[in-house]
């Protein structure tokens, strides 16, 4: 089945650092790939969604320039965290999907814990 | 405004009996319809689908089905099993298919 990792799966920084979050496809190429936000016993929220070699889709009340989103290959999106916060502490989960089929395949998440 | 609704947030269900859990959705537009199983510390995983031209779709022990007029879908596990434990999504796709709308989840609990 199709394969997506993250890295790291968890991770902890200082207030005001800026954390990059890795989403790969291993056995397919991902035309589309989405970011997701979820807090406890919420809900996934979609932050972005991002397609290789454009620029990503924001969701209203998602700040772009704090949550960077690059998608520099069909294989390949980052999200980075800038001037993280301790609001800023969540689950981040991605998923990539192939332009023929609707379901998503997510990867298995990263926890981030900003101090 | 939450388009896709699942009010139970948990259900328990003794091993072996059937778990049905809830969906209702409020955008017509909605064409595409998935269930996601999700473990905590872990990504959702798909679980089965179903186009709104149909009403029902079956795998093993999992069955969807689909109430268009009522606006309501329902999974259907039998016989569960303590490792079904887990959070169970519900999602629709517009017709475009560019967004997932993600319900709240259910956490289902089976005991042995």
């Amino acid at each position: 089945g199709a394969v997506v990792s993250q890295h790291p799966s968890w991770v902890i920084c200082k207030s005001g650092t800026s954390v990059k979050i890795e989403c790969r496809s291993l056995d397919f190429q991902a035309t589309t790939m989405f970011w997701y936000r979820q807090f406890p016993k919420q809900s996934l929220m979609l932050m972005a969604t991002s397609n290789e070699g454009s620029k990503a889709t924001y969701e209203q009340g998602v700040e772009k320039d704090k949550f960077l989103i690059n998608h520099a290959s069909l294989t390949l999106s980052t999200l980075t965290v800038t001037s993280a916060h301790p609001e800023d502490s969540s689950f981040y989960i991605c998923s990539a999907r192939v332009s023929v089929s609707l379901e998503q395949y997510f990867g298995p998440g990263t926890r981030l814990t900003v101090t | 405004d939450q388009q896709v609704k699942q009010n139970s947030p948990s259900l328990s269900v003794q091993e072996g009996r059937i778990s049905i859990l809830n969906c209702d959705y409020t955008n017509s537009m909605f064409d595409y319809f998935l269930w996601y199983k999700k473990y905590p510390a872990e990504g959702p995983t798909f679980l089965i689908s179903i186009s709104s031209i149909k009403d029902k779709n079956e795998d093993g022990r999992f069955t969807v089905f689909l109430n268009k007029s009522a606006k309501h879908l329902s999974l259907h596990i039998v016989p569960s099993q303590p490792g079904d434990s887990a959070v169970y999504f519900c999602a629709a796709n517009d017709a475009g298919g560019f967004k997932t709308i993600f319900g709240a989840g259910t956490r289902l609990f089976v005991k042995a």
